[in-house]
């Protein structure tokens, strides 16, 4: 069965700190990658996405996730954050060809900025 | 404005009592969703249904029912038989059932009385 794992629960950094959040799958087949995000108070919401091509995307408010086919991981990096970065943030994965259709998601990550 | 539209914000369950959760969308969307979200465990899937009349169970589905009569509708029944329903209830939908992009409802939140 597909699976994703966030390893980092809680990550807090400072202003202008860089970012990465790693994310693990496990699934033999081909697959579509996604980071959603969470703000407080707010819809969960789509903050970049992978499916094939350049393994480098780059997704809203400067998050950049790179797909390591070898590793099965996507990581989400940003250079320097902000304090608006402040969410809770999803990996998930979906088997591209198959006819389930279903959307596994990570157990997230909490990130907490200090103005 | 489209989108999806979730009821109530809060609801609240008495012991044995079934309790339903509304979620509507006018996207014209296909495919859609529930997921519950407990803090520390993130978002899992409970069902699912790609099409009218048609749905299937995801990794927790013990304890809930669905229906799918309309495009637009698709609610969740927390029976009896869920014995920890407290919980973040989210419902999502996508266009297609290859899941290019889930949207989601600002869902309800279920405690037990």
């Amino acid at each position: 069965a597909q699976s994703v794992s966030q390893h980092n629960h809680h990550v807090i950094l400072s202003e202008a700190a860089s970012l990465e959040l790693g994310c693990n799958y496990s699934y033999g087949g081909t697959v579509n990658l996604f980071w959603y995000v969470q703000y407080p108070g707010q819809h969960l919401q789509l903050l970049l996405k992978y499916f094939s091509g350049d393994p480098l995307v780059k997704g809203i408010k400067g998050f950049e996730a790179e797909f390591i086919k070898s590793k099965f991981s996507f990581n989400l990096r940003k250079p320097s954050v902000q304090w608006s970065d402040t969410a809770e943030y999803f990996c998930a994965v979906t088997p591209r060809y198959s006819s389930a259709s279903k959307i596994i998601f990570g157990s997230g990550t909490r990130l907490s900025i200090r103005p | 404005d489209g989108g999806i539209t979730q009821s109530p914000k809060y609801l609240f369950r008495k012991e044995g009592q079934n309790v339903t959760l509304s979620c509507e969308q006018n996207l014209n969307h296909d495919a859609m969703y529930w997921y519950r979200q407990d803090p520390g465990q993130g978002l899992r899937l409970i069902y699912y249904s790609q099409i009218v009349n048609d749905f299937q169970k995801g990794d927790i589905a013990e304890g809930y029912s669905v229906s799918r009569e309309k495009k637009e509708s698709f609610p969740l029944t927390v029976t009896s038989a869920q014995k920890n329903p407290t919980a973040f209830y989210l419902c999502a939908s996508s266009l297609r059932g290859n899941l290019e992009k889930l949207f989601f409802g600002s869902g309800t939140q279920l405690s037990v009385l």
